[in-house]
């Protein structure tokens, strides 16, 4: 069964510091690849996805992620972190096969930013 | 904003009693989905609907069943709550078949089961 897995629950940076947050699939063939942000007391929020062609995606906020098959990963950066940026951040993966588009999340990374 | 509604937003029951959940879309989605977001977890689904009156389980779908009569409304009743059901849940949408589309997510709604 497919499944998702983002290194690291909780991720501290300082404001201005290269954010890195990983996740990496199981299927041997690439689903489609979601990145959402959860801020406190509130739903989820799409960042970007990848679904074919460019694998670098680039999302809101100044969040981008690259897709790399060889690596079955998709982790999500941002080269300078803001105080805003303070969230829970989900990996989300569907199979292409999938017609009811179910989603398989991550376990979720919470980011924290030091001033 | 999606236009996904859910209530109540915050509930707290005792064991053993039934709980209904509403979801309520204003987007005339086709596919509606429940979940429930525990720490350590991420978001597990319980049921998704692909259309008025089909459903269908999720993975953690034991104790859970679902209704949807209309296109805008999607409940979760929990025949009998338990501690173990204690959760966030979260009702999302998405217009179309296949998987590429993304999801929208409701604002949740915090159940307790003492």
């Amino acid at each position: 069964a497919q499944s998702v897995t983002q290194l690291g629950s909780h991720v501290s940076v300082s404001e201005g510091a290269l954010v890195l947050l990983r996740c990496n699939y199981s299927s041997s063939v690439p689903p489609y690849l979601f990145w959402y942000v959860q801020y406190p007391n509130q739903g989820l929020q799409l960042l970007l996805k990848y679904t074919t062609g460019a694998t670098l995606v680039k999302g809101i906020n100044g969040f981008e992620a690259e897709f790399k098959k060889s690596e079955t990963s998709f982790h999500l950066t941002k080269p300078s972190a803001h105080m805003s940026d303070a969230a829970e951040y989900f990996c989300a993966v569907s199979d292409r096969n999938n017609q009811g588009g179910k989603l398989i999340f991550g376990q979720g990374t919470e980011l924290s930013v030091k001033p | 904003d999606a236009g996904i509604t859910q209530s109540p937003r915050h509930k707290v029951t005792e064991t053993g009693t039934p709980v209904t959940l509403r979801c309520h879309q204003t987007e005339n989605h086709r596919y509606m989905y429940w979940y429930r977001q525990d720490p350590g977890h991420g978001l597990r689904l319980i049921h998704y609907s692909y259309g008025v009156k089909d459903t269908d389980k999720g993975e953690v779908s034991d104790g859970y069943s679902v209704s949807r009569s209309k296109t805008e409304d999607f409940l979760l009743t929990l025949e009998s709550a338990t501690s173990s059901q204690t959760s966030v849940y979260f009702c999302a949408i998405r217009e179309t078949s296949g998987g590429a589309r993304e999801q929208f997510f409701g604002p949740g709604t915090r159940l307790t089961v003492l």
